[in-house]
């Protein structure tokens, strides 16, 4: 089935960097854009931003721009996402979500998630 | 960016009663490009409606989307006792995609 598979949990000190891995299985890895979520503690969803695997065009929200790469390997079907200079405020569930449609432009509902990564921030 | 904001925070209900979401948009959301998720405690969302009232595979007819512009709801009829959780819409029609805060729909 369709499935993505996301890394294990980390724990970052501050001005750290992470790098969260996201597996897609059971459909065309290069068909499909890659969204990146996060849910800090008791919060709601925030989209930081979306890669095309198909063409690598890129959408980032203003206030990670900077400090977030997001990347995606074909030959393992792997999306990454690495968030630099690490705070506290960082520290979230951090969800990779597929597009619904295929060739999207980054605007487009989620229908599949990963599992979510936790993120911990801490001196 | 095009701020949503969902009410009421919390609707306590009991099963077999109908849930009615609110989800209205700071500005119109462009198509219609209006999603709706459901998440549970530890667990990632999962995709009920697109497009405002389109539902996604495998969901219930229980669940139903309508609106337009900026104003969009979500309805469960009959609630059922796994439908307890947290709904969140999600506009998609500009960048960024932003997130309402979240319904709490709980047992009454």
């Amino acid at each position: 089935q369709v499935r993505l598979v996301q890394s294990g949990a980390e724990v970052k000190k501050p001005g750290a960097s992470v790098k969260v891995s996201c597996k897609a299985s059971g459909y065309t890895f290069s068909s499909y854009g890659i969204n990146w979520v996060r849910q800090a503690p008791g919060q709601g969803l925030e989209w930081m931003g979306w890669i095309s695997v198909y063409n690598g065009n890129r959408r980032y929200v203003p206030k990670f721009q900077g400090r977030v790469t997001m990347t995606t390997d074909t030959s393992t079907s792997t999306a990454y996402m690495e968030l630099r200079s690490l705070r506290s405020d960082d520290t979230a569930v951090y969800f990779c979500a597929r597009d619904r449609y295929y060739y999207g432009s980054g605007l487009e509902a989620l229908d599949i998630w990963g599992q979510g990564t936790m993120v911990t921030v801490s001196s | 960016e095009i701020v949503l904001t969902q009410s009421p925070g919390t609707l306590s209900l009991s099963p077999g009663e109908r849930a009615t979401l609110s989800c209205r948009a700071s500005l119109s959301v462009s198509n219609n490009y209006l999603a709706w998720y459901q998440q549970k405690p530890g667990q990632a969302p999962r995709l009920l409606i697109y497009g405002a009232s389109s539902r996604a595979t495998g969901i219930p007819d229980r669940f139903s989307g309508s609106g337009s512009g900026p104003d969009f709801t979500l309805i469960i009829d009959r609630l059922e006792p796994e439908d307890f959780a947290v709904y969140y819409c999600q506009q998609y029609g500009s960048s960024p995609q932003t997130f309402g805060q979240g319904t709490k729909v709980e047992i009454e």
